[in-house]
């Protein structure tokens, strides 16, 4: 199964842009990548997904390298609010998610 | 909002007994799925409904875990005989798509189960 790999934790400004990595190198070429989050104490909520070019949504963009290889999730302007635990996911063979550890994100006022 | 809502929101219950986790999918959903996510652990895949069956399964749901959709609205996980491992936050999710890749899953606020 295709796996992901994020750094445990990243920090960012209030206000500034965020861009949260995912290397994801034994992936294949059906698999998307999918991005969903987790706020304390909740359930996870989808954020964006795609399989090859750039998507833009009102939540985020998802940055696709050009090989699939690796993909970046870009919070145009983070709040408070986005403090969460962000999770970059691919698809197994039976078309189910394989969640990784995720990268916390902490944002500093 | 359509939201997916689960309850409990907490169940404690004693090893070897048995458990049914509620949750009520978005109504014009067809997809539905649990996960599972032991604390400071990964989510981790349980099984996916569609059809009044079962589509797909990890190697974790195994005979002590059953799922049933009992009437229109409702869609349950029971787990029959529990054990202290089954300790974890339980989410419901469901989708209008029959694949992940076409759709986003909307996951519930999840029930804690504490097996003591």
């Amino acid at each position: 199964d295709a796996k992901t790999t994020q750094p445990n934790s990243m920090e960012s400004n209030e206000e500034e842009p965020v861009h949260l990595p995912c290397n994801h190198s034994t992936i294949s070429g059906t698999d998307y990548i999918h991005w969903y989050r987790q706020l304390p104490s909740q359930g996870p909520e989808y954020v964006i997904h795609g399989l090859t070019s750039n998507v833009n949504n009102r939540m985020a963009s998802l940055a696709i390298a050009e090989d699939r290889k690796s993909s970046t999730l870009i919070l145009h302007r983070a709040t408070l609010r986005d403090a969460a635990v962000y999770y970059c996911i691919l698809e197994d063979s039976n078309y189910q998610l394989i969640w990784g550890a995720g990268t916390k994100l902490i944002i500093k006022p | 909002e359509p939201e997916v809502t689960q309850t409990p929101s907490h169940q404690v219950t004693q090893m070897g007994q048995e458990v049914i986790l509620h949750c009520v999918p978005i109504s014009n959903h067809l997809y539905f799925y649990w996960y599972r996510q032991i604390l400071g652990q990964k989510v981790e895949f349980l099984v996916s409904f569609y059809n009044n069956e079962i589509s797909e399964k990890s190697e974790i749901f195994d005979d002590q875990f059953s799922v049933e959709r009992p009437d229109g609205s409702n869609f349950t996980l029971k787990i029959r005989s529990t054990k202290l491992e089954d300790s974890a936050m339980y989410f419901c999710a469901s989708s209008e798509a029959a694949r992940t890749y076409t759709g986003e899953l909307f996951f519930g606020e999840g029930s804690r189960l504490t097996v003591l």
